[in-house]
């Protein structure tokens, strides 16, 4: 049971553009969203989080939305530069009372190439 | 940086033969996650530590993979005997958890198993 989900698994974006990557999940007890970015040959880096007390979170260049009805988180990258060519991946945490709090499930990744 | 740290980066090995994968987490850090990376499921965990206590191994195969940590300064991950489907690459990552509070994990930079 995939309880998160990034559902494209590659987006192409113009240098310049927006590039916005989507997750879903099914776990209404998750919480806590967090966005990776991994290159080749690396562990994955950690890019910007949002709790599910807020609709929007922004960093720089890029923001996070939460839909909490809709079980829905977007990652914007405004303006997108070759640089940000990676594999993006999403995850999520519930609070469950103790142990598992912090325990994070992971999307399948969203493979992004910004052409110059 | 402070950094997690994994050893060997890279591990050919042949069909049932014990392979040992080792991890220093970043100092302070209470918490340890060991995943693996396939292409058809992404970012599967395998095992999770809290404060060196194991919280939730229910992602590793019982029967050949076993996940420890002997002290604040090293956790491992044992696959015996190892398979040819046990190639992937495995990522150990660290953070420090705290209730109600924000948190990105580090990951390290992964260990590459191939079983052939």
């Amino acid at each position: 049971d995939q309880q998160v989900k990034q559902n494209s698994p590659s987006l192409s974006v113009q240098e310049g553009r927006i590039s916005i990557l989507n997750c879903d999940y099914t776990n209404s007890m998750f919480d806590y969203f967090l966005w990776y970015k991994k290159y080749p040959a690396e562990g994955p880096t950690f890019l910007i989080s949002i709790s599910s007390i807020k609709d929007k979170n922004e960093d720089g260049r890029f923001t996070v939305f939460l839909n909490k009805s809709a079980k829905h988180l977007s990652l914007h990258i405004v303006p997108s530069q070759p640089g940000d060519s990676a594999v993006y991946f999403c995850a999520a945490s519930a609070y469950a009372g103790g142990t598992s709090y912090g325990k994070l499930t992971f999307g399948q990744g969203t493979i992004l190439t910004v052409h110059p | 940086d402070a950094r997690v740290t994994q050893t060997p980066r890279h591990k050919v090995t042949e069909m049932g033969q014990e392979v040992t994968m080792r991890c220093q987490p970043i100092l302070g850090h209470n918490t340890v996650f060991w995943y693996r990376q396939t292409m058809m499921q992404g970012l599967e965990l395998l095992a999770y530590f809290r404060n060196r206590a194991p919280l939730d191994d229910s992602g590793m195969p019982k029967d050949r993979f076993s996940a420890e940590m002997p002290d604040a300064t090293l956790a491992t991950l044992k696959i015996q005997p190892s398979e040819p489907r046990d190639s992937a690459v495995y990522f150990c990552a660290s953070g420090l958890i705290t209730l109600g509070g924000a948190y990105g994990y580090t990951f390290g930079s992964g260990t590459r198993l191939t079983v052939v």
